[in-house]
């Protein structure tokens, strides 16, 4: 079956636009995760939506950012007023499920590279 | 502080070597990953473990929990084995992953 899907792979924006970044999970899973991994770096952690909430958003580095799960499977990451400090690849995970623990394996999209000039 | 370290950073071998790339942690987990991520590619999951032993292949990775502490091993390196390893932990009462910084791992034919 399809793996995690994200569009669009490469993103390039000026400073102070507003950008959209799109991730659709596996079919039936859940839980579904963003991440950022700026060069050279393991990423860190987002956000995370169990169904159509947001479970924990702590990672959200400030109000600029904000995703969305409306329906429990495709998820939009936003952001605005873009700075160059945003500059990084997004990345989105799924799992079947997360119970108590969160111990289940995520499956990784292939990201989207955001550059901001 | 919840924090996990990898290491070596890099490391480069020649081909039939086996490697050990090492992660340890502070707290306790409730589960690890081992990750693989290629250049310019996506990550894959290799392994998920919270106790023993686990092998796929030529991967093995093991955990001893009471010394916090993980390792994957490959045997019999090959240069397509080229990529950044990374290990990521859930720490107990969290459901969302905290990753090492990985290593980048170079096998010469």
């Amino acid at each position: 079956g399809a793996g995690v899907s994200q569009t669009p792979s490469n993103k390039v924006t000026e400073k102070g636009k507003y950008v959209e970044l799109r991730c659709d999970p596996i079919s039936g899973h859940t839980a579904l995760y963003w991440y950022r991994q700026s060069l050279g770096q393991g990423p860190e952690f987002l956000i995370y939506f169990q169904g159509t909430g947001a479970a924990d958003d702590s990672g959200l580095p400030n109000d600029r950012f904000f995703a969305v799960r409306p329906e429990g499977s495709v998820s939009t990451l936003k952001i605005q007023r873009t700075e160059r400090g945003d500059s990084a690849v997004y990345l989105c995970a799924s799992s079947l499920t997360s119970w108590g623990g969160g111990a289940d394996t995520q499956y990784f999209g292939p990201g989207t590279r955001l550059t901001v000039l | 502080k919840n924090e996990v370290e990898q290491s070596p950073q890099n490391l480069t071998a020649q081909e039939g070597e086996f490697i050990t790339i090492n992660c340890s942690y502070s707290v306790g987990i409730s589960a690890l990953h081992w990750l693989q991520q290629h250049p310019g590619g996506g990550i894959v999951s290799l392994f998920m473990l919270s106790s023993g032993k686990k092998k796929h292949g030529r991967l093995i990775a093991t955990i001893n929990i009471q010394e916090k502490h993980s390792s994957l091993h490959i045997t019999a390196s090959h240069p397509r084995d080229s990529a950044v390893y990374i290990c990521a932990v859930w720490f107990f009462g969290s459901e969302k992953l905290t990753f090492g910084t990985g290593t980048r791992l170079t096998i010469i034919p």
